[in-house]
């Protein structure tokens, strides 16, 4: 149990350009959805934490307006980068929590590769 | 400040025993995690300690000293597959994980 799933699991796309990535709980409800960027060597930096139903808590220094996070149901979060440029190229990872629960379940991750 | 530390590398031999430290800082404290990630994947969790002690899993055991604001991760039996990033990370007073940097280990035959 506890699977976590995200889509697409590696991404190209132009300068400019939008990109959402998807982050699903396919077996348990999760009232809590984390994202995470991780540069090559590096570890894993919280860039917001999204609860169902309610606004996104960015941590400090991660553009909102840039990264648009929705967590529209109990088990689906989305991440759109927006006006994606090459220096955010990176390893997007989810992960999701039930509510009362300690442990965070990650998704597979997703490579974003900005051109 | 929060802070979390760990070695950067560390490198052991096939079927001996590693023991990779972990010392934090955190603003409150509710449980201390260790994650192992493999290149290009994703973090799979290993152990929680909330409590002082040491927790057996099989091969790996996890240690913790609230006290001291200290935990290790033991590994026994080296395999060729515990090649991996291993990440220590402590869940703060709001319940959120702080990420220590990661300790790369690799196993040499």
């Amino acid at each position: 149990g506890a699977v976590v799933s995200q889509h697409p699991s590696r991404v190209i796309c132009k300068s400019g350009t939008s990109v959402k990535i998807e982050c699903r709980s396919l077996d348990f409800q999760a009232t809590t959805m984390f994202w995470y960027r991780q540069f090559p060597k590096q570890s894993l930096m919280l860039m917001a934490t999204s609860n169902e139903g309610s606004k996104a808590t960015y941590e400090q220094g991660v553009e909102k307006d840039k990264f648009l996070i929705n967590h529209a149901s109990l088990t689906l979060s989305t991440l759109t980068v927006t006006s994606a440029h090459p220096e955010d190229s990176s390893f997007y990872i989810c992960s999701a929590k039930m509510d009362r629960d300690y442990e965070q379940y990650f998704g597979p991750g997703t490579r974003l590769t900005v051109t | 400040g929060q802070n979390i530390d760990q070695p950067t590398e560390m490198t052991a031999t096939e079927g001996a025993i590693v023991q990779i430290n972990c010392t934090y800082q955190t603003s409150g404290f509710n449980g201390l995690f260790w994650y192992q990630q493999h290149a290009g994947e994703a973090p799979t969790f290993l152990s929680y300690n909330v409590l002082d002690g040491l927790e057996e899993k099989g091969r790996f055991s996890s240690f913790l000293s609230r006290s001291k604001g200290y935990s290790y991760l033991l590994l026994k039996e080296l395999q060729m597959k515990d090649s991996a990033s291993y990440l220590c990370a402590c869940m703060d007073s709001n319940y959120q994980l702080i990420w220590g940097a990661g300790t790369k280990l690799i196993i040499k035959p």
